[in-house]
């Protein structure tokens, strides 16, 4: 089955204590990118990779990191989590990054709470 | 910039009855839209797409929206509502970004809820 997986799904955590949220996908594709979604904001993009080794910030990146060593695997990193990361994260995949030509699918979902 | 506007966070209709949620864009470039669901517990799932072909898109599940550009809108409907589509709708719209790049701009989404 095609799926984007996230890991862990919930997680509580302390301020500073450095976190990686992993997400995996099993259908070859290039483009990768992580979301966070808070309510009355939508959606915003945090950082994507367009392939292996090839990453580059969103639209709201300050506070993570992300690393693509892997064509299956994009984690992405909180090295010291604030409570403003506090939010419910989204990890996406397509063959490409043209969203008119390539359909984005989506994980479930990983739901972080910084104390 | 492009961008999008859903009118009513949450909306409530009866079963049977019609949906219409609203989304209104704005872009200085003839815009590509989207319409996203999201069930509870699960990512985001894609509903339908307009990309300039016709104006009218159907989409999964019994859906379409009509790409009005006299109104800047792209309201999604489906003629009967059933309580499996009780969930979170996103409206967005691509930018490009770079070359061969481009990304979504969402709404800030429209919880529909129905009523038995």
């Amino acid at each position: 089955e095609a799926q984007v997986t996230q890991n862990p799904r919930y997680l509580i955590t302390v301020t500073g204590k450095k976190l990686t949220v992993t997400c995996s996908q099993n259908m070859n594709h290039e483009y990768m990118s992580w979301y966070r979604q808070d309510p009355g904001l939508g959606l915003r993009q945090i950082y994507y990779s367009m392939n292996v080794e090839v990453t580059d910030k969103g639209d709201v990146p300050e506070g993570y990191k992300v690393s693509r060593k892997e064509k299956r695997n994009f984690p992405l990193i909180l090295e010291s989590p604030s409570p403003n990361q506090t939010s419910l994260y989204f990890c996406a995949s397509s063959m490409g990054p043209e969203v008119t030509k390539e359909t984005q699918y989506f994980g479930p979902g990983t739901r972080l709470l910084v104390l | 910039a492009q961008s999008v506007t859903q009118l009513g966070s949450h909306v409530s209709v009866s079963e049977g009855a019609l949906v219409l949620l609203r989304c209104n864009y704005s872009s200085s470039v003839p815009p590509y839209l989207f319409w996203y669901v999201q069930y509870p517990n699960q990512g985001l799932q894609l509903l339908l797409k307009y990309t300039s072909a016709a104006t009218l898109v159907k989409g999964i599940n019994g859906f379409e929206a009509e790409f009005k550009k006299s109104e800047t809108s792209f309201h999604l409907t489906k003629p009967s509502a059933h309580m499996s589509d009780a969930a979170e709708y996103f409206c967005a719209v691509s930018r490009r970004w770079s070359f061969g790049n481009e990304k979504l701009t969402f709404g800030t989404g429209t919880r529909l809820t129905i009523i038995p």
